[in-house]
């Protein structure tokens, strides 16, 4: 079956360190997001792609990183910069040049300090 | 910009009931609305979506309304289920330019057996 995988579920992060949360996606969707949801929020975009090689900054975009490498992954990094990680992170797609669609989510990765 | 958000955070009825969630809009250029269903724990599944060229869109036991005099939309699920309970987000589009969602801020809706 097509989807989006995050991974890990829980993830913990330790005082100064950097992390990595994994997004991938075997639906051959150009365009990939990573947003930040908190308790009795909305969600909010960190980074957005919409192609290969080429990336840009969303709303909340201050002490995270990404790269997108491949079509297929679009990692996000949280570094020691970022203060206040602790949330959930929710990775998505969608196809481009084909109307308006809706986008699909993977399921999560629960970021929390340790 | 756009900013989207939601009349009331949290929606109680019976299983069997109807629901009704609504969801406000600020700028007259979205032309795509999206309603998403995110059971906890897990990310948002898409229910429907509706495009600024129509009033109404029905799927199976949900309907989406959409009033552009006003800006504001609103989610109808029939005969509301167990199963239902979750919360409930609306997304809007706005034209042209990168395909950029804003999302309102969810209601919860819990359904009594």
């Amino acid at each position: 079956d097509g989807g989006i995988t995050q991974s890990p579920k829980y993830l913990f992060r330790k005082e100064g360190q950097n992390v990595t949360l994994s997004c991938e996606q075997n639906l051959n969707h150009d365009a990939m997001y990573w947003y930040r949801q908190d308790p009795g929020q909305g969600l909010r975009l960190i980074y957005y792609s919409q192609i290969v090689n080429d990336f840009q900054k969303g709303d909340i975009a201050e002490g995270y990183s990404v790269s997108r490498e491949k079509k297929e992954s679009f990692p996000l990094t949280v570094t020691s910069a970022q203060k206040n990680p602790t949330a959930f992170y929710l990775c998505a797609s969608t196809p481009t040049g084909e109307g308006n669609q809706p986008q699909h989510f993977g399921d999560g990765t629960r970021l929390s300090i340790l | 910009g756009e900013s989207v958000g939601l009349h009331l955070p949290t929606l109680s009825v019976q299983e069997g009931d109807n629901s009704i969630i609504n969801c406000a809009y600020s700028n007259s250029a979205s032309d795509y609305f999206i309603w998403y269903k995110q059971e906890s724990g897990k990310g948002p599944q898409f229910i429907i979506d509706i495009r600024s060229n129509m009033d109404k869109r029905q799927g199976q036991r949900v309907t989406v309304l959409l009033n552009k005099t006003v800006k504001h939309l609103s989610l109808q699920i029939a005969a509301t289920q167990p199963g239902d309970s979750a919360v409930y987000f609306c997304a809007g589009v706005l034209s042209g330019g990168s395909y950029i969602p804003t999302f309102g801020r969810g209601t919860s809706l819990i359904v009594h057996p």
